[in-house]
């Protein structure tokens, strides 16, 4: 019953670091996202995959990119960290037509 | 374009009586929606989702919610709170494309008093 699984849990990075956040999911779904979620705020799109090998920018994309590995991975990696990139971070997965999206626990990132 | 509006940023409500979550949608398509509860430090779980079926929906912990277009609305309801439901609650409208994006909205925290 793993579901979409995220590594970290939590982390803390000092401005200009990089950092791949990490997405696994087990339920053979085509479809993959990750999201940001600030303080009042619902979830915001970074990026999309339909496929492995296809990805696409959502809502707010600058300074993230996307790597859809296989069809059970898709990392999100910062290159140079800002603080206003400091979030909760989450990974969601999607079988295909009306299927719901299926959500991991998040990462937590603080950048200082 | 689509968007949601929660209606209440907070519902207070207590122990044993009736839950109401507001929600106002817009699309451009034929929409569906969905609503998911996140408790503290956790992932969002899909309470019940809308997609062009039945009206009412049932979902999951006795909630439910029902669909009325006329009024673009999809608010969330349940007879009876129970402590265990105190948590975070989006609505959330899918987008017609394939990529299936999801708008959500601000959330409404929900409290159980005692």
């Amino acid at each position: 019953n793993a579901g979409v699984t995220q590594t970290p849990k939590f982390q803390v990075l000092k401005t200009g670091q990089s950092m791949t956040l990490q997405c696994a999911q087990d339920m053979n779904h085509n479809s993959m996202y990750w999201y940001r979620q600030d303080p009042g705020m619902g979830l915001r799109l970074i990026y999309y995959s339909a496929s492995e090998g296809t990805t696409d920018k959502g809502e707010v994309p600058n300074g993230y990119n996307v790597s859809r590995l296989n069809k059970r991975e898709f990392s999100l990696r910062l290159e140079s960290a800002a603080p206003s990139q400091t979030s909760v971070y989450f990974c969601a997965s999607r079988l295909q037509g009306d299927q719901p999206q299926h959500f991991g626990d998040g990462t937590r990132l603080s950048i200082l | 374009a689509q968007s949601v509006t929660q209606l209440d940023s907070h519902v207070s409500v207590s122990e044993g009586t009736p839950v109401l979550l507001r929600c106002n949608y817009s699309s451009s398509y034929s929409p569906s929606l969905f609503w998911y509860v996140q408790h503290p430090n956790k992932g969002l779980q899909l309470l019940l989702k809308y997609t062009s079926a039945a009206t009412l929906v049932k979902g999951i912990n006795g909630f439910e919610a029902e669909f009325k277009k006329s009024e673009t609305s999809f608010h969330l309801t349940k007879p009876s709170a129970h402590m265990s439901d105190a948590a975070e609650y989006f609505c959330v409208v899918s987008d017609g494309t394939g990529r299936r994006a999801l708008t959500f909205g601000s959330g409404t925290r929900l409290q159980v008093q005692p």
